[in-house]
Parts: C-alpha cells; sequence; structure tokens
C-alpha cells in the first residue's frame, strides 16, 4: 500500500516571501501522480498542481512549483510571493496510474501568512 | 450544476442515531468517491462508484457505514447506530469518464458530522 507523510504539521511565511511545504511517499510502483492540493477553511478542496512520474520535468504553475525527486521519493511544493489567499491547509496525495484512480492523502500542512 | 455539491453542509446527531449524507456530482462524471477527513488527519478513501455500481468499499470502516449510487448519479452514504469516532468531514469526489491519461476529481464542499 501507498503511503504518504507530511512532517510540518504548520509552517508560516512572510507575505511576498517564499515557503517550501514537504511532502515524502511510499510505493513500489513506477507510475503514478502526485498532487497539491488546497483547503482553504471553506473545506473546499483545490488541486494546486500535479506531477506525472514520469516527466522529469517539474510542474509550475504560476507561483507555484514542485521539486520532484523520484528516487528519493520526495515531492515538495514552492510556493514564490506568498499572498494572503495563500493561507490554508496544503494536502500531498498520491494516485496510482492504473486502478480506481483513488487518491491517498498526507496530513497536511497548514501555512499562515504573515502580513 | 457547476460543481460537486454536498449536503447537508452540517448534521449534528446523537450517539446512536442514523444518518444519511448526500453528494450530488458534476454531471456526466461516472466515477464517485466518498472521504472521510478526521481532525488533523488527512483524506481517508472511504468507497468507490464506477456508474451505480461499487468495485472498490475497502476504505468502509465498518459495517454500519455504506453506500449507494443511484441512476449514476446521486450518491447516499449512510451511517448507522453513529459513533463519537465517527464524527468528520466527509467530502465527495467525482470524475469523468476517462478518456486520457488523466482526470481530476472535483470535490465539494463537504458535510461536516459531529455525533454527541
Amino acid at each position: 500500500a501507498q503511503t504518504v507523510t507530511q512532517s510540518q504539521p504548520e509552517m508560516s511565511v512572510q507575505e511576498a516571501e517564499t515557503v517550501t511545504l514537504s511532502c515524502t511517499y511510499d510505493t513500489s510502483e513506477s507510475d503514478y501522480y502526485l498532487f497539491w492540493y488546497k483547503q482553504p477553511p471553506s473545506r473546499q478542496m483545490i488541486l494546486v498542481i500535479r506531477q506525472e512520474a514520469y516527466k522529469q520535468q517539474n510542474a509550475t504553475e504560476n507561483r507555484f512549483s514542485v521539486n520532484f525527486q523520484k528516487a528519493a521519493k520526495s515531492f515538495s511544493l514552492k510556493i514564490s510571493d506568498s499572498q494572503l489567499g495563500d493561507a490554508a491547509m496544503y494536502f500531498c496525495a498520491y494516485r496510482s496510474e492504473f486502478g480506481n484512480e483513488k487518491l491517498t492523502f498526507g496530513t497536511g500542512t497548514r501555512l499562515t501568512i504573515i502580513p | 450544476g457547476a460543481g460537486v455539491s454536498q449536503s447537508p453542509s452540517n448534521k449534528v446527531t446523537e450517539k446512536g442515531k442514523d444518518v444519511e449524507l448526500r453528494c450530488d456530482p458534476i454531471s456526466g462524471h461516472t466515477a464517485l468517491y466518498w472521504y472521510r477527513q478526521s481532525l488533523g488527519q488527512g483524506l481517508e478513501f472511504l468507497i468507490y462508484f464506477q456508474g451505480n455500481s461499487a468495485p472498490d468499499k475497502s476504505g468502509l470502516p465498518s459495517d454500519r457505514f455504506s453506500a449507494e449510487r443511484t441512476g449514476g448519479s446521486v450518491s447516499t452514504l449512510t451511517i448507522q447506530r453513529t459513533q463519537q469516532e465517527d464524527s468528520a468531514v466527509y467530502l465527495c469526489a467525482s470524475r469523468s469518464r476517462p478518456s486520457g491519461t488523466y482526470n481530476e476529481q472535483f470535490f465539494g464542499p463537504g458535510t461536516r458530522l459531529t455525533v454527541l
């Protein structure tokens, strides 16, 4: 079974600064997807960024980028130019390439933005 | 609707009562998932529907939990004889029929269940 670990329960960053959230995972599969989801107080899970394991290039979406290290099974999220609206819980998630595509989540990191 | 909807938004019940949680997926989405988010935990998978059938029920924590889906659309998660440990946010997600290598799961806002 796959597991996802987020070792930082809470993080904080000054507005406009950069912050990196950590995630490690364990799997015996070679093909899979990794995701970062944002959950604001509204509880709505919002997809921030995804990475296909077969792609060597790190995914980027505007101010969000990942550092994907497949051999180390590490998948960190970097948020640049942090904004007040980035404050939320962030969850790292894993999905197999095949099967029913259910997601396996980490326990989350609560990100606080300091004005 | 434009997105996945869930009802009720919040539910408070007494220990031992039965509850029903509803999920309306995005129209046309054939896959539907239920997840549970307990306090301080990530989301844990409960059950997966493809159409009206549930080929993966492996995440249901006990036989007090059941779910059904009708008409390939609305799904209901039922918890019988609720216990305090059932208190959590229950999230539903739906996904379109795969036509490529990736299809995003879209989440609803969840139902917060509190068992007193």
